[in-house]
């Protein structure tokens, strides 16, 4: 079944880094585009960031572009998301999801989670 | 940006009941809507995709309808399982967009 696990969450201070893994099991990771998506202390969803299949194309959202890159190595079934630059408006949770084809569309599958806090 | 207006933000219902919460895109998005399940400490759940497809393994009480800009989702007999905080989410070239959520609630 389809896994995905989230790692490298924890507190840092403003503008500070910060290094996101998404262990990938249970499908042909090199197949399908993945997201990051975030949710802030009781607040909705937001999109975050995609990667196509073979990494050859990243969108993000404009809260975040310029300080986040998003990225994937095939051969170890794992998707990274880079942060720098982060601000306290950053705090969520961050999830990583799966997508149902290469391209962006949407997420059928969802990581539990990885709680990033920016604070001093 | 699309941006998406979902509604209302918050729905207390009672078991049994029909519940709908309708969701309003910027411009035209074809069917590119699709609808999310959250419980609370969770991540979310895919139930509806391209509108008013059900997911599979999705119980068929919940449905999706609409295309262009007006979306509705719906349960037909609440359960007191369903409680959770739904969103609708569209997608076009670039980037995902979702609902700001509506939190249902047993009554």
């Amino acid at each position: 079944q389809v896994q995905l696990v989230e790692s490298g969450g924890g507190v840092v201070q403003p503008g500070g880094s910060l290094r996101l893994s998404c262990a990938a099991s249970g499908f042909t990771f090199s197949s399908y585009g993945m997201h990051w998506v975030r949710q802030a202390p009781g607040k909705g969803l937001e999109w975050v960031a995609f990667i196509r299949y073979d990494g050859s194309n990243k969108y993000y959202a404009d809260s975040v572009k310029g300080r986040f890159t998003i990225s994937r190595d095939n051969s170890k079934n794992t998707l990274y998301l880079q942060m720098n630059s982060l601000r306290a408006e950053d705090t969520a949770v961050y999830y990583c999801a799966k997508d149902t084809v290469g391209e962006l569309s949407l997420c059928d599958y969802w990581g539990q989670g990885t709680l990033v806090t920016v604070s001093s | 940006d699309i941006q998406m207006t979902q509604s209302p933000s918050s729905l207390s219902a009672s078991v049994g009941d029909r519940v709908t919460i309708t969701c309003q895109a910027s411009q035209d998005i074809s069917n590119y809507l699709n609808w999310y399940q959250q419980k609370p400490g969770k991540a979310p759940k895919l139930l509806i995709y391209d509108a008013s497809n059900l997911e599979t393994g999705v119980p068929s009480r919940f449905s999706g309808s609409g295309s262009g800009t007006d979306f509705t989702f719906t349960i037909s007999s609440l359960q007191p399982e369903d409680i959770a905080t739904y969103y609708c989410q569209q997608y076009d070239n670039l980037r995902i967009t979702f609902g700001q959520g509506t939190r249902l609630e047993i009554k």
